[in-house]
This record gives C-alpha cells, sequence and structure tokens, in this order.
C-alpha cells in the first residue's frame, strides 16, 4: 500500500523568504510522484512531477523538487516566496499501473506568506 | 479550449434526496476519477473508471453511485445512504502511460 506524509498542517514564510514544503512517500515500487496546489474553492493544479526521470525536477511558478529515494522524500521548494504563493499544497504517490493511476494524497500544507 | 467541467458549484441536499454532480471532458481522456475532499483530511477516492461502461470502488464507495456510458462523461449520484454528505467533490481524469490527473473545479454539496 502507498501513503503520503506531509509533515506540518501549515507552514508561513515572509515574502521573498526560501519555501520548503516536505512530503515523505511510501510505496513498495518505484512511485510515480506529484505535487498539486489548490486555492481556496477551486480545483488542484499540477505543480510537477516525478516519473523516475531526472530526479531533481522543475514546476512551474518558480517551484522545483527532489527526489531523493534513500529518504523517500520530495519535498518542494521555492527560492523566494511571493504573496500569490499563499495557497494549499498537496503531494500526493502513484504506482502507476495499470490504465487508471491512483493517486494517494498527503493531507494537505497551507502556505501563508506574510509581509 | 479543453477541460473539466464539473456543475454545479454548489448543490444544497435534503434529508433522504439522491444528488447528481456532473462531470465532463472534452480531453479525450480515458480515465476518470471522483473524489471528496474533507478539511484537513487531503483527498480521497470515491470511485474510478479507466474506461466506458467499466468502473471500480475507491476508499469511500458507500452511499455513492457513478456510471460511464460515455468517455465524456462521469456523473456522479450522492445517495440517500451518505449519511455525512457535506464536503468539495473534484473530478478528474487522465491519460497515457504518466497518467497525470487533471482536476474540475469542484462543486460543494452542503446539506439542508
Amino acid at each position: 500500500a502507498q501513503s503520503v506524509t506531509q509533515l506540518g498542517s501549515h507552514v508561513s514564510v515572509s515574502e521573498g523568504a526560501l519555501v520548503l514544503l516536505r512530503c515523505n512517500y511510501s510505496s513498495s515500487v518505484p512511485p510515480y510522484l506529484f505535487w498539486y496546489v489548490q486555492y481556496p474553492n477551486q480545483g488542484l493544479q499540477l505543480l510537477l512531477k516525478y516519473t523516475s526521470a531526472a530526479t531533481l525536477v522543475k514546476g512551474i511558478n518558480g517551484f522545483e523538487a527532489e527526489f531523493k529515494k534513500s529518504e523517500t522524500s520530495f519535498h518542494l521548494t521555492k527560492p523566494s516566496a511571493h504573496m500569490s504563493d499563499a495557497a494549499e499544497y498537496f503531494c500526493a504517490v502513484s504506482d502507476g499501473s495499470g490504465t487508471a493511476s491512483k493517486l494517494t494524497f498527503g493531507t494537505g500544507t497551507r502556505l501563508q506568506v506574510t509581509l | 479550449d479543453g477541460g473539466i467541467t464539473q456543475s454545479p458549484k454548489y448543490l444544497f441536499r435534503k434529508e433522504g434526496q439522491n444528488v447528481t454532480l456532473s462531470c465532463e471532458q472534452n480531453l479525450n481522456h480515458d480515465a476518470m476519477y471522483w473524489y471528496r475532499q474533507d478539511p484537513g483530511q487531503g483527498l480521497r477516492l470515491i470511485y474510478y473508471s479507466q474506461i466506458v461502461n467499466d468502473f471500480q470502488k475507491g476508499d469511500i464507495a458507500e452511499g455513492y453511485s457513478v456510471s460511464r456510458e460515455k468517455k465524456e462523461s462521469f456523473p456522479l449520484t450522492v445517495t440517500s445512504a451518505q449519511k455525512n454528505p457535506t464536503a468539495f467533490y473534484l473530478c478528474a481524469s487522465s491519460i497515457g502511460r504518466l497518467k497525470t490527473q487533471y482536476f474540475g473545479p469542484g462543486t460543494r454539496l452542503l446539506v439542508l
């Protein structure tokens, strides 16, 4: 069975500071890993994904994540936070089997950006 | 523009009533999914469908039903058996080996 743990349900950073959102996963097979962002009362938007190519993945809006197999981690970072980054972020894992991809989501991290 | 549409944006259910949430996609995706989102619990899979006329239960299927008569459409019915239906419902679709899921804007279901 797959699982995802997101450490910290709320993270607060100052505008211009480094953003670090943590994600650890458990999977019995090589995983596909995803980060999504959700703004209030909206659907989820894909930020980036890891699919066994490069371990450092670059996404939209200046975000990136590094896959570390030894640490079973896929933490999301952004060098300089912007007010528009305030949202909820979800990490998800898939085993990639079958035609449909069953995603297992973490419980989310709400990012607050202060002046 | 290609995408996923969900309607209505808000839906109100009375006690003992079945309600149906619509999900339509024009992305030509094979697989479609329904998730339920509650505060602090992330997203939980209700049902998913890999092809037309076929669907499988997810982790929390009790009290819900679906159909997949057309590739573009995957409606979700919240039945009276679902005792705690208040939540945000998200529909998604995916295609191809990498199976990235793309999400609709969601429907918020409230109980009167």
